[in-house]
């Protein structure tokens, strides 16, 4: 089946830094990648819409100066958490859809989680 | 706008009994329907989805989904209860009048099996 691959699994950073979440399609082209994010004992929240070569679609209340996205290819998409500070710390979890169709599944990564100290 | 809501926080169930954890959805079309499995310190997994056709639906480790369009509900079933199963379980759902549409997940249902 669809494989996505999330890295890094848990990363740990100084407030302040910034940090990049990579998320891959190992064996198919994603033309649209989905990122969430996961609060504890929450729903995932859709954070934005990632298209390959263009620009991402982000959802309300969503910085999107904050949560870089970058779709470069077509089996890759990034998400850099700029400036981080510790009410930035939380589950990251991306997405993809092997095809166009409605109905597609989507395949999700294995989780970041992310702490800002 | 669509929603998902799964109206309890936790289920909880002896090992052998069958099992539902609900769900029910709000759109303005027809909806797709989505259950995930989220089991510790691992991603989602594909559990079973709803399109068309046939109301109830089969899906992975023997669960089963029926959707009830008067009610507006898409509650997961399992006839037996095995502790593995003691999971976070996601419902979803899509509006299939829009285009690349993104799912929305209802908050999650945490189901502890006992042995």
């Amino acid at each position: 089946g669809a494989v996505v691959s999330q890295h890094p699994s848990r990363v740990i950073c100084k407030s302040g830094t910034s940090v990049k979440i990579e998320c891959r399609s190992l064996d198919f082209q994603a033309t649209t990648m989905f990122w969430y994010r996961q609060f504890p004992k929450q729903s995932l929240m859709l954070m934005a819409t990632s298209n390959e070569g263009s620009k991402a679609t982000y959802e309300q209340g969503v910085e999107k100066d904050k949560f870089l996205i970058n779709h470069a290819s077509l089996t890759l998409s990034t998400l850099t958490v700029t400036s981080a500070h510790p009410e930035d710390s939380s589950f990251y979890i991306c997405s993809a859809r092997p095809g166009q169709g409605r109905h597609e599944k989507l395949f999700f990564g294995s989780g970041t989680q992310l702490s800002v100290l | 706008a669509q929603s998902v809501a799964q109206p309890e926080d936790q289920v909880n169930v002896a090992e052998g009994n069958p099992l539902t954890v609900k769900c029910t959805y709000s759109v303005s079309g027809n909806p797709y329907l989505f259950w995930y499995v989220q089991y510790p310190n691992r991603g989602l997994q594909f559990l079973l989805k709803y399109i068309t056709g046939d109301n109830l639906v089969k899906g992975s480790y023997g669960f089963e989904a029926e959707f009830n369009k008067s009610q507006t509900s898409f509650h997961l079933k399992k006839p037996s209860a095995l502790v593995s199963d003691s999971a976070l379980y996601f419902c979803a759902v899509r509006d299939i009048t829009s285009g690349n549409t993104p799912l929305v997940f209802g908050k999650g249902t945490r189901l502890s099996v006992i042995a």
